[in-house]
């Protein structure tokens, strides 16, 4: 079963890019079947999806709610994969999951989450 | 987008009722539809997949049903346990998409 932690700065300043990593323990990020996914929550609400990306780096999926500011990437020695989220706003910010699942269907399991707070 | 319509936002039950929670989706998404609980400070945790598929090791007082645009999360006699804040998710279309949560209380 994987385990999954989230890194990276915890603070960002507006209109600079937001950058974390999932790192990948338990199993290899190359399994086959599986997406990488991020998820946030803004503060005291709901979940939005932001995107996936397949082991493979080929095959990645960007919510087009985020206007075209996300882009992710994958290290499969590392055993890890990656968001940018550029040009940043205080609407930004919120809780940041990674997650996987065999498939698009369902996230399982899931990081810890980390907050990030965009603020001058 | 598909629209995921939670209700309630926010339940208050005693030990040991049923609670029942709706999800509408904004079209038909057959049975292509998950449940997650969420507590305080933690990421959500898969409870139901496929709208009816209990996950391995989660409590039987669980249990979810519905198909096409109408699905239904219940916890059979409330636990303590059991406060949290509950999604539903689909996975018919991209992107993919949760309803706004319901926050059950004791």
């Amino acid at each position: 079963q994987f385990q999954l932690q989230e890194s990276g700065p915890r603070l960002v300043k507006p209109s600079q890019t937001l950058s974390l990593t999932c790192t990948v323990s338990g199993g290899s990020i190359n399994t086959g079947g599986y997406y990488w996914n991020w998820i946030r929550q803004l503060p005291g609400k709901g979940l939005e999806w932001i995107g996936y990306i397949h082991f493979t780096g080929s095959a990645t999926y960007y919510n087009p709610s985020l206007s075209g500011r996300v882009s992710m990437s994958i290290d499969t020695s590392e055993n890890q994969f990656s968001l940018d989220l550029h040009s940043v706003s205080a609407a930004d910010t919120a809780v940041y999951y990674c997650a996987t699942g065999l498939g698009f269907n369902w996230f399982d399991p899931w990081g810890q989450g980390v907050l990030v707070t965009v603020s001058p | 987008d598909v629209q995921m319509t939670q209700s309630p936002s926010s339940l208050s039950a005693s030990p040991g009722d049923r609670v029942t929670i709706t999800c509408q989706a904004s079209q038909d998404i057959s049975n292509y539809l998950n449940w997650y609980q969420q507590k305080p400070g933690k990421a959500p945790k898969l409870l139901i997949n496929d709208a009816s598929n209990l996950e391995t090791g989660v409590p039987l007082r669980f249990s979810g049903s519905g198909s096409g645009t109408v699905f239904t999360f219940t916890i059979n006699s409330l636990q303590p346990e059991d406060i949290a804040t509950y999604f539903c998710q689909q996975y018919d279309d991209l992107p993919l998409t949760f309803g706004g949560g319901t926050k059950v209380e004791i």
